[in-house]
């Protein structure tokens, strides 16, 4: 089945931690994205990419990093510099970036509880 | 900018009845509009779209039509079910180069039986 895998599905960290979210897609889609979701609120983005070894910064990319070093691997890593880094992070997926028409698919997200 | 609006929630509908959520966007050209459905704890699915005015889009009993001139995509049912009960985001994608979706805030529907 195509689609978009996350993991871990529920994460715990401790102050001054970093910590990375795993997210792959077998949807063969050039462009990838990550979002974050806070209770009663829609979501906001965070980096995306367009292209292996390019990624762009998003609405709210302070204290957070990303790679892609692979089409199909777009990992996230939180770092200790994000102030508030308890929420829901979801990764999508779209064929392309530039695409209008383009539908984004989602993972099923990873929950980051900070202790 | 662009932006999107939905109507606060929570909708609480009993089973079979008719269901309407509001969305009402802001945008230059010709967005493409999604709603799009999430599950508790889950991530959100593409319920429906519609890229162009007048188009319609349908899903599982969903509808939404693109209206440019009231600049609105509400998402209807004519008979929901327990298993409807989730949050829906509305959203656009913009007709310049814009790689964002916007996301209006979530309306979580209840249906009870």
């Amino acid at each position: 089945d195509g689609g978009i895998t996350q993991s871990p599905k529920y994460l715990f960290r401790k102050e001054g931690q970093n910590v990375t979210l795993s997210c792959e897609q077998n949807l063969n889609h050039d462009a990838m994205y990550w979002y974050r979701q806070d209770p009663g609120q829609g979501l906001r983005l965070i980096y995306y990419s367009q292209i292996v070894n390019d990624f762009q910064k998003g609405d709210i990319a302070e204290g957070y990093s990303v790679s892609r070093e692979k089409k199909e691997s777009f990992p996230l890593t939180v770092t200790s510099a994000q102030k508030n880094p308890t929420a829901f992070y979801l990764c999508a997926s779209s064929i392309s970036l530039a695409g209008r028409t383009d539908t984004q698919y989602f993972g099923p997200g990873t929950r980051l509880t900070v202790l | 900018g662009n932006s999107v609006t939905q109507m606060e929630g929570p909708v609480t509908l009993s089973e079979e009845a008719f269901l309407t959520i509001n969305c009402t966007y802001t945008a230059t050209g010709y967005p493409s509009l999604f709603w799009y459905v999430q599950y508790p704890g889950e991530g959100l699915q593409l319920l429906l779209k519609a890229t162009k005015a007048d188009d319609k889009g349908s899903n599982k009993g969903f509808e939404a039509t693109y209206r440019k001139e009231t600049t609105s995509f509400h998402l209807e049912k004519g008979s929901v079910q327990v298993s409807d009960s989730a949050v829906y985001f509305c959203a656009l994608r913009g007709w310049d180069s814009s790689y964002k979706l916007i996301f209006g805030s979530g309306t979580r529907l209840l249906v009870r039986p």
